[in-house]
């Protein structure tokens, strides 16, 4: 059975650090791996969707890189800002569905 | 695109009574999920359907819940009865099936508290 595991489980970092988060799956037969982002409140939004032949994908200050033989994906934020907080979550898909992880919880301050 | 549609966005009812949460899927969307969440158990799929058909429901958590789609782009998930521990967010989402390219479009979620 997959399981994802994201840790640290929280972060608090002042604005501007370049910061980095991860998630492990235990499976490493995957169709791909997504980040999502969940504002207080809210639904959760895609990031970044890694296919499982690719190695990264990038979208502004976002990196996300994906080694499938360890069973890693690691989020990358550049210059983050206080805008960037939110709860951040990977999932891993299967055939159909996808399965996520517990999230991280950031906090950027000024 | 009005992006995935929930309602009602919040609901609080009591315990024995019946819920019903509601979802409207993006339109051209042909697979779509229902998930729980909750602090101590994390976001939890309960049951998806491909092309109106239920795939798996094996995350329901008991005969209380059951869902369905009565047309492709409309979807339902019951509770009956309700109870307290049934209190989470419940979120939907869609996508194309099929297509391991696309990600899954979430709607803003139902928030049910069960008094």
């Amino acid at each position: 059975k997959q399981e994802v595991t994201q840790i640290p489980a929280a972060l608090s970092v002042p604005e501007g650090e370049n910061l980095v988060l991860n998630c492990s799956f235990t499976d490493s037969a995957i169709y791909n791996l997504q980040w999502f982002r969940q504002d207080p409140g809210k639904g959760l939004t895609s990031l970044l969707l890694i296919q499982s032949s690719q190695r990264e994908q990038t979208s502004g200050r976002l990196n996300a890189s994906l080694d499938k033989s360890s069973g890693r994906s690691t989020l990358y934020i550049a210059a983050s800002q206080p805008g960037d907080s939110a709860t951040y979550l990977c999932a891993v898909a299967d055939a159909d569905k996808l399965i996520f992880g517990t999230g991280t919880r950031l906090q950027v301050f000024p | 695109d009005a992006g995935v549609i929930q309602s009602p966005r919040h609901e609080v009812t009591e315990m024995g009574q019946e819920v019903t949460l509601r979802c409207k899927l993006i339109s051209g969307h042909n697979s779509l999920f229902w998930y729980r969440q909750t602090m101590m158990r994390g976001l939890e799929l309960l049951i998806y359907f491909n092309n109106n058909v239920p795939i798996d429901d094996s995350g329901m958590p008991e005969d209380r819940f059951s869902a369905k789609m009565p047309n492709a782009s409309f979807s339902t998930l019951k509770i009956q009865p309700s109870e307290p521990r049934d209190s989470a967010v419940y979120f939907c989402a869609s996508t194309y099936f099929g297509r391991v390219e696309d990600t899954q479009y979430f709607g803003p979620g139902t928030r049910l508290t069960v008094l």
